[in-house]
């Protein structure tokens, strides 16, 4: 069955440090990857998208690699800060004509001062 | 920054009756979706509506859900009979035609509680 999986459900992590969430999938090829952040309440803010053909993409302190042979995408947060803390999601789509995104559980994050 | 509204922010109703969510997505995009999260849960999509037709749904999706883009601003989405399960926050979405680098653009939901 087709399953998307996001690592842990919590992570804690000092100020200052890299943050580092992974999303892995099983029985999809997908034809993108997109990367939210929610907070308790509210819609996702869309964060990156990654193509298949593409291997990384990077914005001002995040950055989010795609490996199609691991099945994995890893989102790094560097330089985190207080304000960084909140769920990250990754979803994905099988074609980019479908436009039906399946979402992780995603990832709680937690900056400590 | 454009953003996509959603009326209202929650709603109460009781089982069996009709509801109907409403959405402005930003003016510029042609995309127009529904997802839902039940309280502690995924995300899920619903349905995606492009060029006034239903371009996908998934099986959530039944015959008591229904779209509709009444005028060239609003987007809505009726449940036609509630029930207890379909308590959730629901959010609209819009993206611009070509998908690009820009991802979806989601509204802030509006949590609807059935009893």
């Amino acid at each position: 069955s087709q399953k998307i999986e996001q690592n842990s459900e919590a992570l804690n992590i000092q100020e200052g440090k890299t943050a580092t969430l992974t999303c892995n999938y099983t029985n999809y090829s997908p034809a993108y990857l997109q990367w939210y952040r929610q907070d308790p309440g509210r819609g996702p803010v869309f964060l990156l998208l990654i193509r298949e053909n593409e291997k990384e993409k990077r914005k001002e302190r995040l950055k989010v690699t795609f490996d199609t042979t691991l099945k994995q995408s890893l989102f790094h947060i560097t330089a985190s800060q207080p304000a960084d803390s909140a769920t990250y999601l990754c979803a994905l789509d099988i074609d980019t004509g479908r436009r039906a995104l399946t979402f992780g559980s995603g990832t709680r994050l937690q900056v400590q001062p | 920054e454009p953003e996509v509204t959603q009326t209202p922010s929650h709603q109460v109703t009781q089982m069996g009756q009709e509801v109907i969510l409403r959405c402005v997505p930003i003016s510029n995009h042609l995309y127009f979706y529904w997802y839902r999260q039940i309280l502690g849960q995924k995300v899920e999509f619903l349905v995606s509506f492009y060029n006034n037709e239903i371009s996908e749904k998934s099986e959530i999706f039944d015959d008591q859900f229904s779209v509709e883009r009444p005028d060239g601003s609003n987007f809505t989405l009726k449940i036609r009979s509630t029930k207890l399960e379909d308590s959730a926050m629901y959010f609209c979405a819009s993206s611009e035609p070509s998908g690009g680098n820009y991802g979806y653009t989601f509204g802030s939901g509006t949590r609807l509680t059935v009893v």
